[in-house]
């Protein structure tokens, strides 16, 4: 079936760096990728819509110039939490569209960060 | 290797009762996550279980069999608008989430 990676797996950072977190389609191209945010045991919040070769698409409340999206190719999108501070710490879950089957999502195994 | 099993799609009856099983195989265990998706939106949570048992939620239940690496979802009283995808999720050793495909539960009237 269809695998989604994401590096790391876990990140533990200071408050004020930046942190990169890569999504990957492992065997199949995503020409769509989301990045969700989740708490503890609650849904899971979407962030943003990530199109491979154009913006991505930010949910209202989230600060696009905080959560840079880049989706250069069909099968890798990263999420860059810059200045992050210890609210941002939380587990980010990615996933992806497979381009022949636009109804079905894929999604990755998540990223812990923790801001200290 | 990690992996998990849940039917492709079901279908059941508006006022009927449906079960969705999951199995898993995972490299340690940290519980077990079932969510709601709807076309086109974010997968809402719906239970997690970390312990053998059934926990009941109002019209969802949910129930973890550790050493059958076995859990499901049971819906009852069903509605129209339960009509959705279904996913079942487990945490392994190291907290990352082992996604099943999801069920796609159809509710005829």
């Amino acid at each position: 079936g269809a695998v989604v990676s994401q590096h790391p797996s876990w990140v533990i950072c200071k408050s004020g760096t930046s942190v990169k977190i890569e999504c990957r389609s492992l065997d199949f191209q995503a020409t769509t990728m989301f990045w969700y945010r989740q708490f503890p045991k609650q849904s899971l919040m979407l962030m943003a819509t990530s199109n491979e070769g154009s913006k991505a698409t930010y949910e209202q409340g989230v600060e696009k110039d905080k959560f840079l999206i880049n989706h250069a190719s069909l099968t890798l999108s990263t999420l860059t939490v810059t200045s992050a501070h210890p609210e941002d710490s939380s587990f980010y879950i990615c996933s992806a569209k497979n381009t022949g089957d636009a109804d079905t999502q894929y999604f990755g195994p998540g990223t812990r960060l923790t801001v200290l | 290797g990690q992996n998990i099993d849940q039917p492709t799609e079901m279908t059941a009856t508006e006022g009927a009762i449906v079960q969705i099983n999951c199995t898993y195989q995972t490299s340690g265990f940290n519980g077990l996550f079932w969510y709601q998706q709807h076309a086109g939106e974010a997968p809402t949570f719906l239970s997690y279980n970390v312990l053998d048992g059934l926990e009941e939620k109002g019209r969802f239940s949910s129930f973890l069999s550790r050493s059958k690496g076995y859990s499901y979802l049971l819906l009852k009283e069903l509605q129209m608008k339960d009509s959705a995808s279904y996913l079942c999720a487990a945490l392994d050793s190291n907290y990352q989430l082992i996604w099943g495909a999801g069920t796609k539960l159809i509710i005829k009237p």
